[in-house]
C-alpha cells in the first residue's frame, strides 16, 4: 500500500514562511506534485517534482529527496488568499496518482 | 481554457438507488479518473481509465462501476447507493504519458446518501 502523510494543519501570520512537510513509502516512484485546494474548489496544480531538489515558482517552491522520501511545499511571504489546503501526491506507475490527506493553512492578519 | 465538467454540484438519493455521476473534459485527454474526497482520508482512487472503453480498478472499486464509451466522457456509477458512499466525488483528467503531469480536476459532485 501506499503510506503519505502531512501535517493536519498549520496556521501562520500573513507576510510570513510556511513550510509544509511530505513524507511518503510507496511501492514505486515517478514524481511527486503538490496541490491547492480552495475550500469548495477543485484542486489545482502548483508544482512537479521528479528529480532531487529545489523547485521554484514564484512565491512558491517545493524541495524533494527521493532517497529520504521526504518533500516539503514552501510558501513565502504569505497572503490571505493563500488559506487553503494542500495535497501532496506521489505517482507511483504509469498512471496512478496516490494523496496524502492534506495540510489546511490558516492565514492570520 | 481547460475544462472538466461534473453534470451534478450537489445529489441526494436514496439507499438502493442507482446513481450515475457524469464528467465531461474538452482537452482530448487520454486518461480520466474518479476519486472520492473524505476529511481526514483526502482524496482515494476509485477507477481510471487510460483510453477509450478501457479502464482500471484504484485503491477503492468496491460498490462502484465505470464506463467510457466516448474519449471526452468517463462516467462513474454507484449500482445500488449506500449511506457509506455518501461523499464528494472528484473526476480528473490529463494527457498520456508518465512524463505528462498535472491532473484536471472537474469542481466536484457532493453526493448524499439517505
Amino acid at each position: 500500500g501506499q503510506n503519505i502523510d502531512q501535517p493536519t494543519e498549520m496556521t501562520a501570520t500573513e507576510g510570513a514562511i510556511v513550510q509544509i512537510n511530505c513524507t511518503y513509502q510507496t511501492s514505486g516512484f515517478n514524481g511527486l506534485f503538490w496541490y491547492q485546494q480552495h475550500a469548495g474548489e477543485a484542486p489545482t496544480f502548483l508544482s512537479y517534482n521528479v528529480l532531487d531538489g529545489l523547485e521554484e515558482k514564484g512565491r512558491f517552491s517545493s524541495f524533494l529527496s527521493r532517497s529520504k522520501g521526504y518533500s516539503y511545499l514552501l510558501l513565502k511571504e504569505l497572503q490571505m488568499k493563500d488559506s487553503a489546503s494542500y495535497l501532496c501526491a506521489v505517482r507511483d506507475g504509469d498512471y496512478k496518482l496516490s494523496f496524502g490527506a492534506g495540510t489546511t493553512v490558516t492565514v492570520r492578519a | 481554457d481547460v475544462k472538466v465538467t461534473q453534470s451534478s454540484r450537489y445529489l441526494v438519493k436514496r439507499t438502493g438507488e442507482k446513481v450515475f455521476l457524469e464528467c465531461v473534459q474538452d482537452m482530448d485527454h487520454e486518461n480520466m479518473f474518479w476519486y472520492r474526497q473524505d476529511p481526514g482520508l483526502g482524496l482515494r482512487l476509485i477507477y481510471f481509465s487510460y483510453d477509450v472503453k478501457m479502464k482500471e480498478k484504484g485503491d477503492i472499486p468496491e460498490g462502484y462501476s465505470v464506463s467510457r464509451e466516448k474519449k471526452e466522457r468517463f462516467s462513474l456509477i454507484l449500482e445500488s447507493a449506500s449511506t457509506n458512499q455518501t461523499s464528494m466525488y472528484l473526476c480528473a483528467s490529463r494527457e498520456r504519458g508518465w512524463e505528462a503531469g498535472e491532473l484536471f480536476f472537474g469542481e466536484g459532485s457532493r453526493l448524499t446518501v439517505l
